[in-house]
């Protein structure tokens, strides 16, 4: 079956610096998905992308499909961005990396 | 407007027992699927239901069943409750597939299941 990996698997930051976190992924998928998961377990899905470059804000991702990889990039980072997040491929269901865990220190 | 709402939000089960979670799906929405996420991991996909039927399932035994209701809502059902089946348990639900083609899933806050 379809591989999704992240990396790095934790990162930890002060508050106000960038980060990149990338997924690779083992096979053609239909689309891709960025969640944020917060210490309290309520996930939110930031980005469906399943090529391209969207923005929101402070985030943005990058999805490379013939190159089966996709990036999050964070700036300006704050403590609220703490938390696990998560890049999730559509093949006939969803499969999920183990994801990257972010701590912001202030 | 109201998203995607789980219950319990926790609960304690003793070995053997058998539980069920319930979830209400953002309006307008009418796929739901379920997830179980133990610590430390991503979601692992359980299954999913769309006009009250099981459509798609995950690697999980039998002991885990579901059901969709008429206004869309859905119970997971677990038998015989392992310790290994500690661990959140997470409700999507999806916008109607005539929409869009974009299976872009929107979580409820879960409910957290401890098995002693």
């Amino acid at each position: 079956g379809i591989q999704v990996e992240q990396s790095p698997p934790d990162l930890i930051l002060q508050e106000g610096a960038n980060s990149t976190l990338r997924c690779n992924f083992s096979d053609s998928v239909n689309n891709l998905q960025w969640f944020h998961q917060n210490p309290w377990g309520q996930l939110i899905n930031l980005f469906y992308i399943p090529s391209g470059t969207k923005q929101n804000g402070r985030l943005s991702a990058t999805t490379v499909a013939t190159e089966r990889y996709s990036l999050l990039y964070i700036s300006s980072s704050q403590t609220t961005d703490s938390g696990v997040y998560f890049c999730a491929v559509h093949a006939y269901q969803l499969i999920w990396g183990a994801g990257t865990k972010l701590i912001i220190k202030p | 407007d109201a998203g995607v709402t789980q219950s319990p939000t926790h609960l304690i089960k003793t070995r053997g027992q058998q539980v069920t979670l319930r979830c209400s799906p953002k309006s307008g929405h009418d796929t739901v699927s379920w997830y179980q996420q133990a610590l430390g991991q991503g979601p692992q996909f359980i299954f999913q239901y769309y006009e009250e039927e099981e459509r798609q399932r995950g690697n999980f035994p039998d002991r885990f069943s579901g059901h969709q209701f008429p206004n869309y809502s859905s119970e997971l059902n677990v038998n015989a409750l392992l310790l290994g089946d500690s661990a959140l348990y997470l409700c999507a639900s999806i916008q109607p597939r005539r929409a869009s083609g974009a299976n872009v899933l929107t979580f409820g806050a879960g409910s957290r299941l401890t098995v002693l």
